[in-house]
């Protein structure tokens, strides 16, 4: 079984700071991908980055980048340069294969963030 | 564009009422998924389907049943809804293979009274 953990929940930036939002995963699969997902007010899922178990170098996607450490299990989430359309909740997620052989994701309990003009 | 859609943004059903969510994905996603999402809980897993008539128990499958029959559709059943299934209840899709994103839809969110 996988399992996230965030253990932050909820955060404060000022705009235009950088943040990272903290997650570790627990696995014994050697083949897994490690998600990040906003959730803003309005409710939808936007899915934001993706980093591979074998993949060498850290993930970037714009202003989002994952830095995956795999020694120490975790996944953080680092945002540049925070805007106000930054605040809402963020959930990690880990996918990996399920005993039936399919693919899963496996969800943390996620962090609010806030930013501060 | 992806889209899933639920057929419902916003139930509020009886305690003892059979309660069906739909969710319909136009993007012929092998696999489709029901969460939970509750305050402070996140999303859990309740059901995911890997193929048409298949499927498989998440970490809280207890007091809920699935039905899939045609890949693009995937219902989630409450046989007797109870007030401590009120929750937002979020559907998603994705590909088969590892490093599949899920896809979600807007999400439906239950009363039960």
């Amino acid at each position: 079984a996988q399992k996230i953990t965030q253990t932050q929940p909820g955060m404060f930036v000022q705009e235009k700071e950088a943040v990272t939002l903290d997650c570790t995963y627990d696995t014994s699969d050697p083949s897994y991908g490690l998600f990040w997902y906003k959730q803003p007010s309005s409710g939808e899922m936007i899915f934001l980055i993706y980093q591979g178990s074998y993949d060498q170098q850290n993930a970037t996607e714009g202003r989002y980048s994952l830095n995956f450490q795999k020694a120490r299990k975790s996944a953080n989430l680092v945002i540049s340069a925070s805007q106000l359309g930054d605040s809402a909740m963020y959930f990690c997620a880990i996918g990996a294969y399920s005993g039936a052989g399919s693919y899963q994701l496996t969800f943390g309990k996620g962090t609010k963030l806030s930013v501060i003009p | 564009d992806v889209k899933v859609t639920q057929s419902s943004r916003y139930l509020v059903k009886r305690t003892g009422e059979k309660v069906f969510l739909e969710c319909v994905q136009d993007m012929d996603h092998e696999n489709m998924f029901w969460y939970r999402q509750d305050p402070g809980l996140g999303l859990r897993l309740i059901y995911f389907s890997y193929d048409v008539k298949m499927k498989e128990k998440g970490d809280i499958p207890e007091g809920y049943s699935v039905s899939r029959e045609k890949k693009e559709r995937f219902s989630l059943i409450l046989e007797s809804a109870s007030t401590n299934q009120t929750s937002m209840y979020l559907c998603a899709s994705g590909y088969r293979g590892s490093g599949s994103e899920a896809f979600f839809g807007q999400g439906t969110r239950l009363t039960v009274v």
